[in-house]
């Protein structure tokens, strides 16, 4: 248990569809994150919110949109994708940006989403 | 840009010694973590480096060299659950987000 919750586990979408990722963390932290992971790549950075302020959007496409209505939750909304957006989205949460030294931006994940678009 | 690499895949046989490497080319390092990832899991926190030098945990110790931009992890009597994906981090260039590799998957068999 890493402190950091995300729901569903499994989500299998048509191209037209609209869903919602979710994640809780618990652990008292400022910054969230989502990642995506693709097999055989390296984890990609989309999405940093701080302090409830998105502070990174690593030129996603609009067809992702955060949203951070807390410290404590993170949403990614879904709609219209493309079967190569199947993949495994990770979200994290760490202390947060000036918060200490740079041990303390280790980032705690939750198991993810994985997601399939038909 | 950082360009961080890191071998695709290892195999090892239980009770033995193994070791990731992590080579890291950046401007303005800041920090390199370890992470391990079990299928279908999430990615859990091994190490943080920011000085030269070898930090000892348990079973798995993490090295750094700035000056070659070089990292490895290092797993001592290697059990079956050691078998997992360890992803190399890095944070450089005034962020404080880290860059992933690719991750090395790690099978210890028998």
């Amino acid at each position: 248990e890493t402190g950091v919750t995300q729901t569903p586990r499994h989500l299998v979408m048509g191209m037209t569809n609209k869903k919602s990722l979710k994640c809780e963390q618990h652990l008292g932290h400022n910054a969230m994150y989502w990642y995506k992971q693709s097999a055989k790549k390296p984890l990609e950075l989309m999405f940093v919110y701080n302090f409830k302020e998105q502070t990174e959007n690593n030129s996603v496409p609009s067809r992702f949109s955060p949203e951070c209505p807390n410290s404590s939750h993170l949403f990614l909304h879904l709609h219209t994708l493309q079967p190569e957006d199947s993949a495994l989205y990770l979200c994290a949460s760490s202390q947060g940006p000036g918060q200490g030294q740079g041990a303390n931006e280790k980032l705690f994940f939750g198991s993810g989403t994985q997601l399939s678009v038909l | 840009g950082q360009n961080i690499d890191q071998p695709t895949e290892m195999t090892a046989t239980e009770g033995a010694i193994v070791q990731i490497n992590c080579t890291y080319q950046t401007s303005g390092f800041n920090g390199l973590f370890w992470y391990q990832q079990h299928a279908g899991e999430a990615p859990t926190f091994l190490s943080y480096n920011v000085l030269d030098g070898l930090e000892e945990k348990g079973r798995f110790s993490s090295f750094l060299s700035r000056s070659k931009g070089y990292s490895y992890l290092l797993l001592k009597e290697l059990q079956m659950k050691d078998s997992a994906s360890y992803l190399c981090a890095v944070i450089a260039g005034g962020s404080y987000i880290p860059t992933f590799g690719r991750g090395t998957s790690l099978i210890v068999h028998p």
